[in-house]
């Protein structure tokens, strides 16, 4: 079955660039979409189709995807940004979707 | 304002049955996909299915088919989500999300704060 795999943790300074990673094999050929969610809450749109950014999200949070990896990159990390970070995309035959195994990241 | 507003918290013991809602309002109910998802204790998120309430078309994640039923009530503008017996695996949290189409595909755009189930003997 179709898998997207994301690294568990990731860690910076407030300050410093995250990037976090998810690969799989339809990525060349399907969107990836990131979600974030913050200890307590439901997750919540950062990046759609790759590299858009919601309105409302801080334009320090970008996305990119070239081959079977996607990035979602976090430029000037904050405090506040510490939270779960989830891929979802679908595989190669469009079937429903699914998401990555998500990433913590800590940022202190 | 759209919102998703979930049934409250449910413990349960093993093989009991329960159906959870998604009560949804400030936008048209049929119109847009609502997806189920299941976040197991400090585990990943996992989407357990979709229904489009125009037409009750339904669409069953893999390792969810035959474990759970999703149905709506258009006449109420509520999502279900139902087990005929539960287990102890299926304590988690139940989020619904409504589901927008985009230019290049479809995003979980809102999404109630989650159902607590509990299952425990």
């Amino acid at each position: 079955s179709y898998e997207l795999t994301q690294p568990p943790s990731v860690s910076v300074s407030p300050g410093q660039t995250a990037r976090i990673t998810c690969s799989g094999d339809a990525l060349p050929k399907k969107y990836a979409y990131w979600y974030q969610q913050k200890s307590g809450q439901a997750p919540g749109l950062v990046i759609y189709e790759d590299n858009k950014r919601p309105s409302g999200i801080p334009e320090r949070f970008s996305g990119s995807s070239s081959g079977t990896m996607a990035t979602l990159t976090i430029s000037g990390a904050q405090v506040e940004d510490e939270a779960d970070y989830y891929c979802y995309s679908t595989d190669s035959s469009g079937n429903l979707g699914l998401f990555g195994g998500g990433t913590k990241l800590t940022v202190l | 304002e759209v919102q998703l507003v979930q049934s409250g918290a449910e413990v349960k013991k093993p093989g009991e049955s329960l159906k959870i809602s998604c009560e949804n309002s400030g936008y048209t109910f049929t119109t847009y996909w609502i997806a189920w998802v299941r976040q197991r204790p400090g585990k990943g998120l996992e989407l357990m299915g979709l229904i489009f309430p125009g037409d009750s078309d339904t669409r069953y994640s893999p390792s969810f088919q035959g474990q759970v039923t999703i149905s709506v009530d258009k006449s109420l503008n509520i999502a279900y989500l139902r087990w005929s017996s539960l287990k102890a695996s299926d304590t988690a949290m139940y989020y619904c999300a409504r589901l927008k189409e985009t230019a290049g595909g479809a995003v979980f755009d809102f999404w109630g704060r989650g159902t607590l189930v509990t299952v425990s003997s």
